[in-house]
């Protein structure tokens, strides 16, 4: 089975561009969760969704905002970028099923944002 | 406010030794434990996790032992290898139908030949 696939694996932006990240996650899964790795903060949560729905969100501005396709595929946009996001972008997928409980989650590769 | 901690962001053994790596929490709501660990270019790998109604769940050569009155859990290797040499994460959920992770900071083990 294909893991979690993200693209790009790397970006380079200026500052007040706007980015769109994109995960495709395992096939069955329907939970994709996105995080932003720094090397002082670790990986800090941003977003969850499932079947379409963003179901909890992190505490990161509203410049950061996802949507999830009805293939499970998910897309992160970062609006006037900042040079503090530059940072690695994790998404990871899941087979939730959304009756509580915890899944596993499977992450993928990462996508290298670079904010000049 | 980091929930999860990692209070040694490296560690260095050697080869056939033992790797102990520490991990602290503060919300008293975590239920759910697990570690991951990171090689450089390629996203968190899961290693073991372990529920709060257990001390201690081994697979092989890792064992996560969890303390929940001191809020303390931690990851044993032995034998220590040198493919062990990677970040290792620390990770809590709630468990309360959310499905998100909190990180501490890593730690970067270093196993020595």
């Amino acid at each position: 089975k294909a893991g979690v696939t993200q693209t790009p694996r790397y970006l380079i932006k200026t500052r007040g561009q706007q980015v769109t990240l994109s995960c495709s996650p395992i096939s069955g899964h329907r939970s994709v969760s996105w995080y932003q790795q720094t090397p002082g903060q670790g990986l800090q949560f941003l977003f969850e969704y499932f079947s379409e729905t963003q179901r909890n969100k992190g505490n990161f501005p509203g410049r950061f905002s996802g949507r999830q396709f009805s293939n499970s595929r998910s897309e992160m946009n970062v609006s006037t970028l900042e040079l503090g996001d530059s940072a690695l972008y994790l998404c990871a997928s899941s087979p939730l099923t959304g009756t509580g409980g915890y899944n596993e989650q499977f992450f993928g590769p990462g996508t290298r944002l670079t904010v000049l | 406010d980091q929930q999860v901690k990692q209070n040694s962001p490296s560690l260095s053994v050697q080869e056939g030794r033992i790797s102990i790596l520490n991990c602290d929490y503060t919300n008293s709501m975590f239920d759910y434990f697990l570690w991951y660990k990171k090689y450089p270019a390629e996203g968190p790998t899961f290693l073991i996790s372990i529920s709060s109604i257990k001390d201690k769940n081994e697979d092989g050569r890792f064992t996560v032992f969890l303390n929940k009155s001191a809020k303390h859990l931690s990851l044993h290797i032995v034998p220590s290898q040198p493919g062990d040499s990677a970040v290792y994460f620390c990770a809590a959920s709630a468990q309360d139908g959310a499905n998100n992770l909190f990180f501490g900071t890593g730690t970067r083990l270093t196993v020595i030949p």
